[in-house]
C-alpha cells in the first residue's frame, strides 16, 4: 500500500536551518510527483511548490522562493523539504503530498499526504 | 491567483443529517475541484476530485457537485466519525493551486 512517512518534529532557533523528510512506498517513486504543503497552527493549507520525481527540477509557489528548496534521493524514494534562515513565522506542520498524475502527466490535487511534520521555530 | 471561498466556515449538525459544504471560486475553474476532510492532528484526505468524481474507498455518503464557479459538498447522511474540517482545492489555474479557508463540522 502506498505510504508516505515523514521525520519527525523539529525545534529550531531562528536563523537555523532545517530539513524534512518524506519516504515513499508501495509504487514507482519516480512515476508521481511530490507536492509540498503548508498548514500554520489553527489555519489552512497552503501550497508551497511541487518536485518532478523523474528529473529532480522543482516549481515553487509565489512566497516559497529562495529560503525553500525541494530534493530527493531517488535510491531511498525520499523527498526533502529543506528551510534555511528559519523564522517565527515558518512555524507550521509541512506535509508532502502526491499527485495521483502517472509521469509527465499531472493532475494537481492530491491522493496521499505524509503524516506532516511540525516544525517550530522559537527562541 | 484564483480565491475559494467556503461557507459556512463552521456548522453544527447532528447524526443523521444531511449537510451541504459550498464552495465559490473567483473566477471560472470548470470542474478543476477536490474536496478533502481533515481531523485534529491528521493530514488532508482525498475525498472527491473532478468535482464530483469519488476517491476509491470513501463512503458514498459523500457527494461532489457544480462546475464553473459554484460547488458543493454533500454528507448525506452524517457519521460520527464525519466530524472534521473541510477543504476544497481548485487546479484549473496553475500555478498556485489555492485551497478554499475550511469548513468546520462540528456536533450539535
Amino acid at each position: 500500500q502506498v505510504q508516505l512517512v515523514q521525520s519527525g518534529s523539529e525545534l529550531k532557533k531562528p536563523g537555523a536551518s532545517v530539513k524534512v523528510s518524506c519516504k515513499a512506498s508501495g509504487y514507482t517513486f519516480t512515476s508521481y510527483a511530490m507536492n509540498w504543503v503548508r498548514q500554520a497552527p489553527g489555519q489552512g493549507l497552503e501550497w508551497m511548490g511541487w518536485i518532478n520525481t523523474n528529473t529532480g527540477n522543482p516549481t515553487y509557489a509565489q512566497g516559497f522562493t529562495g529560503r525553500f528548496v525541494f530534493s530527493l534521493d531517488t535510491s531511498v524514494s525520499t523527498a526533502y523539504l529543506q528551510i534555511s534562515s528559519l523564522k517565527a513565522e515558518d512555524t507550521a506542520v509541512y506535509y508532502c503530498a502526491r499527485d495521483p498524475g502517472v509521469g509527465d502527466y499531472r493532475e494537481y490535487y492530491f491522493d496521499y499526504w505524509g503524516q506532516g511534520t511540525l516544525v517550530t521555530v522559537s527562541s | 491567483a484564483i480565491q475559494l471561498t467556503q461557507s459556512p466556515s463552521s456548522l453544527s449538525a447532528s447524526v443523521g443529517d444531511r449537510v451541504t459544504i459550498t464552495c465559490r471560486a473567483s473566477q471560472g475553474i470548470s470542474s478543476a475541484l477536490a474536496w478533502y476532510q481533515q481531523k485534529p492532528g491528521k493530514a488532508p484526505k482525498l475525498l472527491i476530485y473532478d468535482a464530483s468524481s469519488l476517491e476509491s474507498g470513501v463512503p458514498s455518503r459523500f457527494s461532489g457537485s457544480g462546475s464553473g464557479t459554484d460547488f458543493t459538498l454533500t454528507i448525506s447522511s452524517l457519521q460520527p466519525e464525519d466530524f472534521a474540517t473541510y477543504y476544497c482545492q481548485q487546479f484549473n489555474n496553475y500555478p498556485p493551486v489555492t485551497f478554499g479557508g475550511g469548513t468546520k463540522v462540528e456536533i450539535k
